[in-house]
């Protein structure tokens, strides 16, 4: 299958910090790429839907102003977490996929907030 | 409201059979998908179902009944890197992903 890469896998920071994650589609362009977050035992929850050199759309109770995602490229797309708090500790993950096809998954990344 | 139903928990045996239930109510279909978790790590893809039936690759099947709302994904001879989540996803008229809560499969020997 396709390969995504999501980087970092595992990120520590302080309270009050940023961090970004990165979301790469290394074979194929992804014409819409989605960002999740899951906590543990808990199901995967859609953050947000972004399609290549649009505004990003996000899921109801997602803070797009915490939340700041950018899909620049067909092959790229970036998620900030703003100012992050412990309880934005989750692990984070992305996916992809060109027209209507299956997502390919990233690794995820994994966030602690100290 | 959009809904995937799946059991959260089953056992089965080192070499046998066992069968996951998922069965969904959205608005719209445009296939449905089963994923493998393994704890920590990120979803990876398993099968993809549009039309009514089978498909088989290797050890794993998935079978859709669009009418009933149903499908099942079937693991044979179980091995202990089977255990895992397994998570149901369904795409709406929308082509967004409808995610189950998954089911925990734990592998005895």
């Amino acid at each position: 299958g396709a390969v995504v890469s999501q980087h970092p896998s595992r990120v520590i920071c302080k309270s009050g910090t940023s961090v970004k994650i990165e979301c790469r589609s290394l074979d194929f362009q992804a014409t819409t790429m989605f960002w999740y977050r899951q906590f543990p035992k808990q199901s995967l929850m859609l953050m947000a839907t972004s399609n290549e050199g649009s505004k990003a759309t996000y899921e109801q109770g997602v803070e797009k102003d915490k939340f700041l995602i950018n899909h620049a490229s067909l092959t790229l797309s970036t998620l900030t977490v703003t100012s992050a708090h412990p309880e934005d500790s989750s692990f984070y993950i992305c996916s992809a996929r060109t027209g209507d096809t299956e997502a390919f998954f990233g690794q995820g990344t994994r966030l602690t907030v100290v | 409201g959009q809904n995937i139903d799946q059991p959260t928990e089953m056992t089965a045996t080192e070499g046998a059979i066992v069968q996951i239930n998922c069965t969904y109510q959205t608005s719209g279909f445009n296939g449905l998908f089963w994923y493998q978790q393994h704890a920590g790590e990120a979803p990876t893809f398993l099968s993809y179902n549009v039309l009514d039936g089978l498909e088989e690759k290797g050890r794993f099947s998935s079978f859709l009944s669009r009418s009933k709302g149903y499908s099942y994904l079937l693991l044979k001879e179980l091995q202990m890197k089977d255990s895992a989540s397994y998570l149901c996803a369904v795409m709406d008229s929308n082509y967004q992903l409808i995610w189950g809560a998954g089911t925990k499969l734990i592998i005895k020997p």
